[in-house]
């Protein structure tokens, strides 16, 4: 099944100790793009890869760091988590950027920083 | 700039009754809409898109939308609506942005409700 799978779907962490929420998915896509879902602000982007090895910030970088070594993953880490970072998190996939095909998200990432 | 404006940030129905929710958009040139419902819990799914193809989209679940240039809207429509529609809904235009990367600008959602 085509899918982008997000990993862990819920997690509670204190302030300052490093994390990783992974992405990965199975449908050969060359962009693959983070946004963060918060109440009245809707959806905002965070970093994107337009193909490995390539990635860019989006509207709302600070605090987060990307990597994307291979096609498939793009792990979203947060160094020194801060209150402010607990969001809703969503990865999502497309072919080469072009957003005319529709992007596939993953379930989310529900994060709480205390 | 492309823009995003869902004119209700909550819509109440009668289970069987139509929807409309409605979208307005800002853009300098033709764009991509979307609309994206996400479920309590769930994540995001595309609904229907538009192109630059037919003006009347069809999506699933029994949803469609349609573009009017002159009206700058994408509004989304179903003509009866059932208890598992109530869900989150956005609207969401494609902007280019550098070279070849396009962006996802965001509507902040219709959170619509079905009554039995």
């Amino acid at each position: 099944e085509a899918q982008v799978t997000q990993n862990p779907r819920y997690l509670i962490t204190v302030t300052g100790k490093k994390l990783t929420v992974t992405c990965s998915q199975n449908m050969n896509h060359e962009y693959m793009s983070w946004y963060r879902q918060d109440p009245g602000l809707g959806l905002r982007q965070i970093y994107y890869s337009m193909n490995v090895e390539v990635t860019d910030k989006g509207d709302v970088p600070e605090g987060y760091k990307v990597s994307r070594k291979e096609k498939r993953n793009f792990p979203l880490i947060l160094e020194s988590p801060s209150p402010n970072q607990t969001s809703l998190y969503f990865c999502a996939s497309s072919f080469r950027g072009q957003t005319n095909y529709g992007y596939t998200f993953g379930s989310g990432t529900r994060l709480t920083v205390v | 700039a492309q823009s995003v404006t869902q004119l209700d940030s909550h819509v109440s129905v009668s289970e069987g009754t139509p929807v409309l929710l409605r979208c307005n958009y800002s853009s300098s040139y033709s764009p991509s809409l979307f609309w994206y419902v996400q479920h309590p819990n769930k994540g995001l799914q595309l609904l229907l898109k538009y192109t630059s193809a037919a003006t009347l989209v069809k999506g699933i679940n029994g949803f469609e939308a349609e573009f009017k240039k002159s009206e700058t809207s994408f509004h989304l429509t179903k003509p009866s609506a059932h208890m598992s529609d109530a869900a989150e809904y956005f609207c969401v235009v494609s902007e280019t942005v550098a070279g070849n990367n396009r962006k996802l600008i965001w509507g902040l959602g219709t959170s619509l409700a079905v009554n039995p």
